[in-house]
């Protein structure tokens, strides 16, 4: 079966810090991968996608995400953090071709301004 | 607005009482998903439609969670007999039809079981 492990449940950085939020998933064959944003009072939208293509995917907001297929990853970067940036982050994937998506348990971040 | 559509916002109501809840999709999106989220908790996948194929149903918890999708429009989940456990928001999501298309989210119902 498929799952979706994010390592860290709470980040609290100060502005400027760089962000990278580990994701790793467990499915053998192709997958589509997704960042999403739940800004606070907000509903969940998505940030990022992979399903073929260049490994290194460019969202919204200056966030960046890429995909190691050996290492079945999709960490999920930004250089540097605004106080806007604060919000919790889902990193999902389902079987290409399939709709049966499958979400990490989220990390809740918090910038400091 | 032109985006997914959830009600009630809130449900309160006591344990063994049956509860429904509606998504209204965005217009033309034939896949509909439907998630539960407790407390400090991720999403959890319940079940999906997608166009006129057999939904897939593999995340419903028990036989007293059902839902029901007329064509690729409103789509219902019903909980029978409630319990605490249900307790948590239960997020409706649609999309159009590639499976690597993104999915737009409604605001959910707060479900909470006395």
């Amino acid at each position: 079966a498929q799952s979706v492990s994010q390592h860290n449940h709470h980040v609290i950085l100060s502005e400027a810090a760089s962000l990278e939020l580990g994701c790793n998933y467990s499915y053998g064959g192709t997958v589509n991968l997704f960042w999403y944003v739940q800004y606070p009072g907000q509903h969940l939208q998505l940030l990022l996608k992979y399903f073929s293509g260049d490994p290194l995917v460019k969202g919204i907001k200056g966030f960046e995400a890429e995909f190691i297929k050996s290492k079945f990853s999709f960490n999920l970067r930004k250089p540097s953090v605004q106080w806007s940036d604060t919000a919790e982050y889902f990193c999902a994937v389902n079987a290409s071709g399939g709709f049966k998506t499958i979400f990490g348990a989220g990390t809740r971040l918090f910038v400091k301004a | 607005g032109a985006g997914v559509s959830q009600s009630p916002s809130n449900k309160v109501t006591e344990k063994g009482k049956d509860v429904e809840l509606r998504c209204d999709p965005i217009s033309g999106h034939t896949a509909l998903y439907w998630y539960r989220q407790r407390l400090g908790q991720g999403l959890e996948f319940l079940i999906y439609f997608q166009g006129n194929s057999a939904p897939d149903k593999s995340g419903l918890p028990s036989d007293r969670f059902s839902a029901e999708r007329t064509g690729e429009s409103v789509s219902t989940l019903t909980i029978q007999r409630t319990q605490q456990e249900d307790s948590a928001v239960y997020l409706c999501a649609s999309s159009i039809q590639d499976s690597n298309q993104p999915q737009h989210f409604g605001d959910g119902t707060r479900l909470s079981i006395l």
